[in-house]
């Protein structure tokens, strides 16, 4: 167990669906994100959020919509899917990084990952 | 560009046998992490290396890190058949917080 959680770990969606991925982190950790897996490919990094606030859309296709509502939840909204978007959807957290603050060194803690089909 | 890239992409050892995995990247780092990943699930963090150490261990695990040629290696000792995953490793440049960059990783089957 890692202190993150994410829920459903596995969901079939149609392309006209809307559906919500859930993160939740109980390590106190200020900053969360959000990554794509692909077969073959390398993690993506899609969203970063620090003390709620978005720091980084790594260029991600509008149908994709996260939601940081406090430090210790992150959605991430899903509609009009295509199949290419299957994949894991692995969240992380990490304790984030205030203003004008030194450089925090920064272990990433991930969840288990929602596996993501899209038919 | 792709910021740590691993080598090998595939490793098949045996049981006892030591495994060990290369990271290159291209820019300037403030830290280097290897995490694990069996198949499926989640990454585990294994070991962060600062860009001022050059070697840092723990239990089988031993990692180093060259600055100068920008690269790094884990080695892991007396492998067991449970060590068998996917290894990543991942940059973090000092300038842009807590972002880590991630390489397409190693995978590793240590056969018992």
């Amino acid at each position: 167990e890692t202190g993150v959680t994410q829920t459903p770990r596995h969901l079939v969606m149609g392309m006209t669906n809307k559906k919500s991925l859930k993160c939740e982190q109980h390590l106190g950790h200020n900053a969360m994100y959000w990554y794509k897996q692909s077969a073959k490919k390398p993690l993506e990094l899609m969203f970063v959020y620090n003390f709620k606030e978005q720091t980084e859309n790594n260029s991600v296709p509008s149908r994709f919509s996260p939601e940081c509502p406090n430090s210790s939840h992150l959605f991430l909204h899903l509609h009009t899917l295509q199949p290419e978007d299957s994949a894991l959807y692995l969240c992380a957290s990490s304790q984030g990084r205030l203003a004008g603050a030194s450089t925090r060194y920064n272990e990433q803690f991930f969840g288990p990952g929602t596996r993501l089909t899209v038919l | 560009s792709q910021q740590g890239e691993e080598d090998p992409q595939a490793l098949s050892i045996q049981e006892g046998e030591n495994a060990t995995m290369n990271c290159s990247y291209k820019t300037s780092i403030n830290n280097l992490q290897w995490y694990r990943q069996n198949s499926g699930r989640g990454l585990v963090h294994l070991i962060l290396i600062r860009s001022n150490e050059r070697e840092k261990h723990s239990g089988r695990l031993r990692v180093t890190l060259d600055t100068s040629k920008k690269s790094s290696s884990l080695l892991i000792t007396a492998s067991r058949a449970a060590d068998t995953a996917s290894y990543f490793c991942a940059t973090n440049q000092g300038n842009q917080g807590g972002k880590l960059i991630f390489g397409q990783g190693t995978e590793l089957s240590v056969k018992p």
